[in-house]
């Protein structure tokens, strides 16, 4: 069955911080998809990322990055000198034939 | 500006009521989702549509009715038979259906029973 887990519910850090988000994923699919969103706390999902599985290049992004290892089945996310602005839901999402997904989200906290 | 609508941004419920959730997209999207998100947990799928006039059940389709008469609205019943409809709502539309796609959310809407 396909399955996300996002084993980190909540993380605290303090500004300037770096800090990563764990995404582990399970599918028998080969071919396939994984996004990162995050919901700030207006509610809305604001979509980061998209990547296919046969693409394994780590990604950057300003501050964020992804690191996926198809090995290790993770699409772990990676905030460079966290800001406030950054305090929001974090989601994983892997694709299924006709929809995501989602893991549980892991709620991020930076303080000032 | 294109993106998705959804409407009202708070719903209240009484017992044995029917209430309907707007999403709008002008996005010129062909698919669209609703997905139910409860506290504390990922979001899970009610219903999707590819095309119109055609929709599918996803996994917590129960108590729940969908339309999809155009390409641009998608609006979702709660009906009195889902005994447990608190909670928050998204809309979601992609260019087209299958998992390659992005999907793009609405704003939400929070459903509470009274």
């Amino acid at each position: 069955a396909q399955k996300v887990t996002q084993a980190q519910t909540e993380i605290s850090v303090v500004e300037k911080e770096d800090v990563t988000l764990d995404c582990v994923y399970e599918t028998r699919d080969t071919t396939y998809y994984l996004f990162w969103y995050k919901q700030p706390p207006s509610g809305e999902l604001v979509f980061l990322i998209r990547r296919n599985s046969f693409d394994e290049q780590n990604e950057i992004s300003g501050r964020y990055s992804w690191n996926f290892q198809k090995s290790t089945s993770s699409f772990n996310f990676t905030i460079t000198a966290s800001q406030v602005v950054d305090s929001a839901v974090y989601f994983c999402a892997l694709s299924d034939y006709t929809a995501l997904i989602f893991g549980k989200g892991t709620t991020l906290s930076v303080s000032s | 500006d294109g993106g998705i609508t959804q409407s009202p941004k708070y719903l209240f419920r009484k017992e044995g009521q029917n209430v309907t959730l707007s999403c709008e997209q002008n996005l010129n999207h062909d698919a669209m989702y609703w997905y139910r998100q409860d506290p504390g947990q990922g979001l899970r799928l009610i219903y999707y549509s590819q095309i119109v006039n055609d929709f599918q059940k996803g996994d917590i389709a129960e108590g729940y009715s969908v339309s999809r008469e155009k390409k641009e609205s998608f609006p979702l019943t709660v009906t009195s038979a889902q005994k447990n409809p608190t909670a928050f709502y998204l809309c979601a539309s992609s260019p087209r259906g299958g998992s390659q796609e992005t999907q793009y959310f609405g704003p939400g809407t929070r459903l509470l029973v009274l």
